[in-house]
């Protein structure tokens, strides 16, 4: 299995309150990538990053930011969450070039009340 | 733009019997093209992939062509069991780009 850890694994938490959720990687690869997971629409991408400080938006990047100050870290915040951001929230690693085949972590899933 | 439809679940099949998630896409250029399975409470796997048009992808009793023709990547397998249950994602990277595009998920559940 790709090393990739998440954390949380599980958080409540209440609407308005700053939320930060945690991919690490022990693999070294360049692209890192947050995504939700919804009942009917598959993932979505949130962010992704393709090196330390280089990230990008995805299609669904409203009301969230990410930082990558490091290789094996990739940072998710919710600024000020709302109930539509109640999911499940992956993280996913590819290395550079290829098929973009991507290895993903064991989720996190954030209830906001 | 890119998009992956797959066919509407859930799927509930006996053991045994012969499995089609269907799965078409629509990309500029040759994207290549994935299946990837989330069990129960955990991430999503690689079941297979293809990169290009005609390649057939397989894995686990499990098998997908990529057909240009009909934009198509049909998963099949001849003999499911009830460790298949699972939700069955259909994905695609479009050529250059860093980027999966994910249709909406089929859940598949066999009964003994």
């Amino acid at each position: 299995d790709a090393g990739i850890t998440q954390s949380p694994r599980h958080k409540v938490t209440e609407t308005g309150t700053p939320v930060t959720l945690r991919c690490h990687q022990t693999e070294n690869h360049r692209y890192m990538y947050w995504y939700r997971q919804d009942p009917g629409h598959g993932l979505r991408l949130i962010h992704y990053s393709y090196g330390v400080k280089d990230t990008d938006k995805g299609e669904v990047s409203d009301g969230y930011s990410v930082s990558r100050s490091k290789t094996e870290d990739f940072l998710l915040t919710l600024e000020s969450a709302t109930s539509s951001q109640t999911s499940v929230y992956f993280c996913a690693i590819s290395s550079s070039g290829g098929d973009n085949e991507q290895f993903f972590g064991p989720g996190t899933r954030l209830t906001v009340l | 733009g890119n998009s992956v439809t797959q066919m509407e679940g859930p799927v509930t099949l006996s053991e045994e019997a012969f499995l089609t998630i269907n799965c078409t896409y629509t990309a500029t250029g040759y994207p290549s093209l994935f299946w990837y399975v989330q069990y129960p409470g955990e991430g999503l796997q690689l079941l297979l992939k293809a990169t290009k048009a005609d390649d057939k992808g397989s894995n686990k009793g499990f098998e997908a062509t990529y057909r240009k023709e009909t934009t198509s990547f049909h998963l099949e397998k001849g003999s499911v069991q009830v460790s298949d249950s699972a939700v069955y994602f259909c994905a695609l990277s479009p050529p250059g780009a860093q980027k999966l595009v994910f249709g909406q998920g089929t859940r598949l559940t066999i009964n003994p």
